[in-house]
C-alpha cells in the first residue's frame, strides 16, 4: 500500500491566503520530502525534512513533521496564482542501492489559488 | 530547468509500434529512475538504476524494457504496448541523500 496520503485531496483558496496540505505514513521513515508539479510537467523538489527535525522553512514555505503521528504539514504562507500545482509527499520507503533510495509517493493535493 | 532532460516530449504510437523514451542527466547523479504517472493514480516506480546497474524492477511488464548505457543516460524502450499503458512516464536522477531531479515527462498516447 502507498505510504504517503495527502489531505485535502484539492484545495481552493484566494491569492494572498496561506494553504496548509497534509500528509500520513504508515512506516517509520529517514526523511520526507515534499514535491511541486505543474499540470503535465514533472515534479520539482521543494523541501526535505529529516525524522529528527520537526521544523522547517524555506520562503513562504513551512513543513512540519510528527513522527509520533506519523505526520507532516506543508504550509504555503501568502499565496499566489503561480503557486497553483498539485503538492506530492514522499518518503524514503526503502533502500535500493548505492546512492539511491526508493521513494513512494502520495497521490497528491490539487491548489488552486484563485487571482 | 532541473537537468534532466526528456525526449521526445510527447508520442502517439500504436500497440503494434516499437519506440524509445530517452532520459539524459546533467547533474553527475549516480543514480537513475523511471515512474509512470496516471491520471488518479500515485506515481509509481518502474526502474531504478544505480551505477547503470538495474536494482529495482517492480514488477514492470516485459513490454517495457530498461538501458542505462551510462550514467548520464536512461532509455525506456516500449514494444506492444497497450492502450492502459498511456500516462506521463518521467524519468529522475538522484545522489546520495534521495532527493530526486525530474525531468519534464514524456506524454505517451497508445492508439
Amino acid at each position: 500500500s502507498q505510504q504517503g496520503e495527502e489531505d485535502p485531496q484539492a484545495l481552493s483558496i484566494q491569492e494572498g491566503e496561506n494553504a496548509t496540505m497534509n500528509c500520513s505514513y504508515k512506516t517509520s521513515i529517514n526523511n520526507l520530502q515534499w514535491y511541486r508539479q505543474n499540470s503535465g510537467r514533472g515534479l520539482v523538489h521543494l523541501i526535505l525534512i529529516r525524522s529528527n527535525e520537526r521544523e522547517k522553512h524555506s520562503g513562504r514555505l513551512r513543513v512540519t513533521l510528527d513522527t509520533s503521528k506519523k505526520s507532516s504539514s506543508l504550509l504555503i504562507t501568502a499565496s499566489r496564482a503561480a503557486d497553483t500545482a498539485s503538492y506530492f509527499c514522499a518518503t524514503d520507503a526503502s533502500y535500493s542501492g548505492a546512492g539511491s533510495y526508493q521513494l513512494t509517493f502520495g497521490k497528491g493535493t490539487k491548489l488552486s489559488v484563485i487571482p | 530547468e532541473t537537468g534532466v532532460t526528456q525526449t521526445p516530449r510527447h508520442l502517439v504510437m500504436g500497440m503494434t509500434n516499437k519506440k524509445s523514451l530517452k532520459c539524459e542527466q546533467h547533474l553527475g547523479h549516480n543514480a537513475m529512475y523511471w515512474y509512470k504517472q496516471s491520471a488518479k493514480k500515485p506515481l509509481e516506480l518502474m526502474f531504478v538504476y544505480s551505477l547503470e546497474e538495474r536494482v529495482e524492477n517492480n514488477s514492470v511488464p516485459s513490454r517495457f524494457s530498461p538501458e542505462c548505457p551510462n550514467s548520464s543516460h536512461l532509455f525506456l524502450h516500449l514494444h506492444t504496448l497497450q492502450p492502459e499503458d498511456s500516462a506521463l512516464y518521467l524519468c529522475a536522477s538522484s545522489q546520495d541523500f534521495n532527493t530526486q531531479y525530474f525531468g519534464p515527462g514524456t506524454r505517451l498516447t497508445v492508439l
